[in-house]
């Protein structure tokens, strides 16, 4: 069965500071991974994917993220917060013969001044 | 392309009723499913469909109902309304499982009373 762990429900940077958010994923087939970002009162918008190809993923707004199969994570990252990036964060996970997206808990990210 | 679009945005029900949440979706995507959000708890899925006349229960299916006549629309109706069910409930699509990333409506953000 797949699962996702994201560690740290809430993370705080200042603004201009690195944002790495942490997922750990577990499943017993290669994955499709996914990074979602979530703005108040808002729908889920896909930052980036990983589908097997590259495993330096970059998405929309700076973020990207690294799969490293041997650690079993999916840790996303961007170079310097902006305060635009306030939101909160979900990492999912869909095994290659299922659809079916699994999601983790979500990590709330404040940026302060 | 409106994307995915959810019907109504809040509603408050009194327990025991019931009430059907619509789900459309302009994008001739043949994966549809229904997630609920609850803090703490990221997004479990509810109900899913991999095309018309297919529909197949998901981590928490208890109290919902769905069907899938079209293409285009998932509705997800709860039989009897209960507190428990109080929540934000994402509907979701995507191309097939070689494009599986989840295009999600803004949300309908439910009170059982």
């Amino acid at each position: 069965a797949q699962s996702v762990t994201q560690l740290g429900s809430h993370v705080s940077v200042s603004e201009g500071a690195l944002v790495l958010l942490r997922c750990n994923y577990s499943s017993s087939v290669p994955p499709y991974l996914f990074w979602y970002v979530q703005y108040p009162n808002q729908g889920l918008q896909l930052l980036l994917k990983y589908t097997s190809a590259a495993t330096l993923v970059k998405g929309i707004n700076g973020f990207e993220a690294e799969f490293k199969k041997s650690e079993t994570s999916f840790h996303l990252t961007k170079p310097s917060a902006h305060m635009s990036d306030a939101a909160e964060y979900f990492c999912a996970v869909s095994a290659q013969g299922a659809q079916k997206l699994v999601f983790g808990q979500g990590t709330r990210l404040t940026i302060n001044p | 392309n409106a994307g995915v679009t959810q019907t109504p945005k809040f509603q408050v029900l009194k327990t025991g009723q019931s009430m059907t949440l619509q789900c459309a979706q302009d994008m001739n995507h043949e994966y549809m499913s229904w997630y609920r959000q609850d803090p703490g708890m990221g997004l479990r899925l509810i109900h899913y469909s991999v095309g018309a006349g297919i529909t197949d229960q998901g981590e928490v299916p208890n109290g919902y109902n769905v069907s899938r006549s079209t293409t285009e629309d998932f509705p997800l109706r709860l039989l009897s309304a209960a507190p428990s069910q109080t929540s934000v409930y994402f509907c979701a699509s995507s191309y097939s499982k070689a494009r599986r990333e989840a295009f999600f409506g803004q949300g309908t953000r439910l009170t059982v009373v």
